[in-house]
């Protein structure tokens, strides 16, 4: 099993510009979501999915939009890039989270830069 | 916005020391408290899941204790080795309704030891 795959693993883009962060995890996980990492912060949750069609907002989903089209795909897009969205990006997956025990499997990140 | 602390911030130990640090985080409507280890350049990956006030785990050199009722876990790594450096995170499990959970991340604990 690869796990949970994320590309591109680094990306620049100017402001304004628009583009999509893939995510894909091959474990049949129900479960997908996107977090943030900044200097001095936890993961904040972006975006989540439940299950295919179905998806819902975290912590921070400004400008941020997602799709879960079918259970192994969770794109993340940026419509309109902006400086503050300079981060890095990590997918992860769990089963559920129905469980209270349900831990989650992480990808590799992306990490992006707004100029 | 749930509040879940980490100190320290970040620990330099030298090899062979033992070493300790702390999670806090709502004493009430407690469900379950996760520990992740991040190395750098890696994805997070699960250590522990806690949930039950008293409970202890153990994972070779690395225990976590957990006190629901104070609302704190203890992570503390025994003989600390040059490997074990990483960023240590805890998360809350917290309920979101309908049978589901999110877990909110501390900013983490990052070890470094010294060899």
């Amino acid at each position: 099993n690869a796990g949970v795959t994320q590309t591109p693993k680094f990306q620049v883009l100017k402001t304004g510009q628009s583009m999509t962060l893939q995510c894909a995890q091959d474990m049949n996980h129900e479960y997908m979501s996107w977090y943030r990492q900044d200097p001095g912060m936890g993961l904040r949750l972006i975006h989540y999915s439940v299950g295919a069609g179905i998806t819902d907002q975290g912590e921070v989903p400004n400008g941020y939009n997602v799709s879960r089209s079918t259970t192994e795909d969770f794109p993340l897009r940026l419509l309109s890039a902006a400086p503050s969205q300079t981060s890095v990006y990590f997918c992860a997956s769990s089963y559920s989270n129905r469980g209270r025990e349900e831990t989650q499997y992480f990808g590799p990140g992306t990490r992006l830069l707004v100029l | 916005i749930l509040n879940v602390e980490q100190s320290p911030q970040s620990l330099h130990v030298q090899e062979g020391d033992s070493t300790n640090f702390t999670c806090s985080f709502p004493s009430s409507n407690f469900y379950a408290l996760h520990w992740y280890r991040w190395e750098t350049a890696k994805s997070p990956e699960a250590l522990f899941v806690m949930t039950l006030n008293g409970d202890e785990k153990k994972k070779g050199r690395i225990s976590a204790t957990l006190n629901t009722k104070e609302g704190y876990s203890y992570l503390y790594i025994k003989g600390s080795q040059p490997e074990d450096s990483a960023t240590y995170l805890c998360a809350f499990a917290a309920y979101s309704g309908a049978g589901s959970y999110q877990l909110t991340f501390g900013k983490g604990t990052k070890l470094s030891v010294i060899p």
